[in-house]
């Protein structure tokens, strides 16, 4: 079965704090996924990538950047948190389906 | 207007009935997926299909790719199919990338 796992299932963190969201999946997947979901708005695409070192935004890629240095690893940074940024966020990886992480809801306070 | 669209937003029904949540886009795709997310819970690929039919258990996911649209039809609905079930197209690039509809909230009563 794929696996894709998530540093964190809940994080709180305050105004101001670099933070880190760590994803790791498990089959060798070129494409991997960072999103929000928030109640209403549903899931929006903040980062993807496509293979080592290659990244691209998404549609809300405000406040955010990624970095993968390995295949297996997709991380998510907020530079400098803000309450705004309070969501839960998921990520995913595929070849063709896409699989998805447990989540990490952040609380920004 | 959105690229995808899905009806209903919410449904509730009884238990054992035929449901139907449909999904139209706009845009050109290399395949659609449904997604499931219960209740506080994580989000679950159901189907992936770039034409006809795909049938698991009581679930059955049909596409149209000449008029854009693609059903999700749940025979004998179960309390337990209580979820969002979300329609997401996927482009036709190579990434991967996929495009949301708002989801569908289901509620089925014993």
């Amino acid at each position: 079965d794929v696996k894709v796992t998530q540093s964190s299932r809940y994080l709180v963190k305050r105004t101001g704090e670099k933070v880190f969201l760590e994803c790791v999946q498990d089959m060798d997947h070129e494409n991997m996924f960072w999103y929000r979901q928030d109640p209403g708005l549903g899931l929006r695409l903040i980062y993807f990538s496509y293979d080592v070192k290659m990244k691209e935004k998404g549609d809300i890629p405000e406040g955010y950047s990624v970095s993968r240095e390995k295949k297996e690893r997709f991380s998510l940074i907020l530079e400098s948190a803000s309450t705004n940024q309070t969501s839960m966020y998921l990520c995913a990886s595929s070849r063709y389906e896409q699989y998805f992480g447990p989540g990490t809801r952040l609380t920004v306070t | 207007k959105n690229e995808v669209e899905q009806s209903p937003q919410n449904l509730t029904a009884q238990e054992g009935e035929f449901i139907t949540i449909n999904c139209s886009y706009s845009v050109g795709i290399s395949a659609l997926h449904w997604l499931q997310q219960h209740p506080g819970g994580g989000i679950v690929s159901l189907f992936m299909l770039s034409s006809g039919k795909k049938k698991h258990g009581r679930l059955i996911a049909t596409i149209n790719i000449q008029e854009k649209h693609s059903s999700l039809h749940i025979t004998a609905s179960h309390p337990r199919d209580s979820a969002v079930y979300i329609c997401a197209p996927r482009g036709s690039s190579n990434t991967g990338k996929l495009i949301f509809g708002q989801g569908t909230t289901l509620q089925v009563k014993p």
